[in-house]
């Protein structure tokens, strides 16, 4: 069965200094799907980044970037220059074969707070 | 990405009764999924809804309390039935992207 382990209930950053939000994950598949989501306090789920099992290279997206080391089954998140609008729960989830045509599986998430 | 819609974005319910949820799309999808977030916590899948077949549920979920409707490529339904206080979540519907799932806006339902 797979699993995602976020140990982080919350952190906070200074605006404009980077923050690491972590998750390890388990699974048995070879083939996998690794995703990082925002929820702000609306509700909503914004997708933030995504790292495919075999992806060679981190994924980024702005700044957004993804810490992905397989052999210790992480897949932390790191988020530069942050602002006060980055303040929500932050998610990782996994997916097994299919990505997004399957089902996600989430951690208990993260709730970041960003300081003026 | 999709641009999906929820109806209604919140309500507030009598136990005993019950709600149904609306979710559309703006193109065709073949796979909508339904989650169910608990105050405080993450999000958990209860079924995969197809078009033209009956949905799948996760375990510990049924058909009799969340039955769901698909009757096209664009739309869904959840219904919650018979609701309880610990019915009380986000409900939040998804569809498939390249790789990953954009969720709709969710709906908040409280029941007393």
């Amino acid at each position: 069965a797979q699993k995602i382990t976020q140990t982080q209930p919350g952190m906070f950053v200074q605006e404009k200094e980077a923050v690491t939000l972590d998750c390890t994950y388990d699974t048995s598949d070879q083939s996998y799907g690794l995703f990082w989501y925002k929820q702000p306090s609306s509700g909503e789920m914004i997708f933030l980044i995504y790292q495919g099992s075999y992806d060679e290279q981190n994924a980024t997206e702005g700044r957004y970037s993804l810490n992905f080391q397989k052999a210790r089954k992480s897949a932390n998140l790191v988020i530069s220059a942050s602002q006060l609008g980055d303040s929500a729960m932050y998610f990782c989830a996994m997916s097994p074969p299919g990505g997004g045509y399957n089902k996600l599986i989430f951690g208990a998430g993260t709730r970041l707070a960003v300081h003026p | 990405s999709a641009v999906i819609s929820q109806k209604p974005s919140r309500d507030i319910c009598q136990r005993g009764t019950s709600l149904t949820i609306q979710c559309q799309v703006d193109s065709q999808v073949t796979m909508m999924f339904w989650y169910r977030q608990q105050p405080g916590q993450s999000l958990t899948l209860i079924a995969t809804a197809n078009q033209g077949s009956e949905a799948t549920y996760e375990s510990g979920f049924v058909i009799d309390k969340f039955p769901i409707s698909r009757p096209n490529l664009t739309f869904s339904t959840l219904t919650v039935s018979n609701m309880s206080p610990e019915d009380s979540s986000i409900y939040l519907c998804s569809v498939p992207g390249l790789s990953e799932q954009f969720f709709g806006p969710g709906t908040r339902l409280t029941v007393l």
